[in-house]
């Protein structure tokens, strides 16, 4: 069983339409997180949500929009596709601070032509 | 802000040999934590080795250690007896605890090093 999933893990589409990337985790984690690296393999945090509540938002344009129906998921959804937007998006989960791990999913690649 | 630097872009060993990668990173945090991140070419980011800053002892895993200096805020890691299964991008990051006493933390990752192991 895949601890932390995502789908789609290849998206290839035109600029200007919407897209969803969909995460979901098994682990019984409380907190999860979306974060894109650039062609230059750099990670950059996106979003966090700890049980459905949003805590960090890192000045990602507001075309990005995370939603989080339950603990177990964090869908991200982004309107109005720019070039600038390809990328590996990438889902993780994590319980706590104390254990800290951050275990991610298999990254969904974005492409847009 | 807190900032994690990795100053080696690239950097190859030979298999069998002795490797260390640099860290260092900028916090006034005193609780926070420290980690050692695998890419390999799958794109599947997997841990290798964590550190709790409040404790002195270095951490290792099998082959894999680290040389935390607090005072110097320098965190590199040493991969001994390389193999070319270690060829990744290996990824340092930082974590601290957002707010006293709160339940939520944020991970920053360093821009990356890239690792060759050559046979």
């Amino acid at each position: 069983d895949t601890a932390v999933s995502q789908t789609p893990k290849y998206l290839v589409t035109q600029m200007g339409n919407d897209k969803s990337i969909k995460c979901e985790q098994n682990l019984g984690h409380d907190t999860m997180y979306w974060y894109k690296q650039d062609s230059k393999k750099f990670l950059k945090i996106m979003f966090s949500y700890n049980n459905k509540e949003l805590i960090i938002n890192e000045t990602v344009p507001n075309r990005f929009s995370p939603k989080s129906p339950d603990k177990a998921h964090l869908n991200l959804h982004i309107n109005s596709l720019e070039l600038g937007d390809s990328a590996v998006y990438f889902c993780a989960s994590s319980q706590d601070f104390i254990r800290g791990e951050l275990f991610f999913g298999e990254g969904s690649r974005l492409t847009v032509l | 802000a807190q900032t994690v630097t990795q100053s080696q872009p690239e950097m190859s060993v030979q298999e069998a040999e002795t490797v260390t990668l640099s860290c260092t990173y900028d916090t006034s945090e005193n609780n926070y934590y420290l980690f050692w991140y695998k890419q390999p070419p799958s794109r599947q980011m997997i841990l290798v080795i964590r550190q709790e800053a409040y404790k002195q002892q270095n951490a290792t895993e099998n082959r894999f250690s680290v040389n935390f200096q607090k005072a110097a805020k320098s965190f590199s890691l040493k991969i001994s007896d390389s193999q070319l299964g270690d060829t990744a991008m290996y990824f340092c990051a930082f974590m601290k605890r957002l707010g006293s006493g709160g339940s939520n933390y944020k991970l920053t990752f360093g821009k990356g090093t890239l690792l060759t192991v050559n046979p």
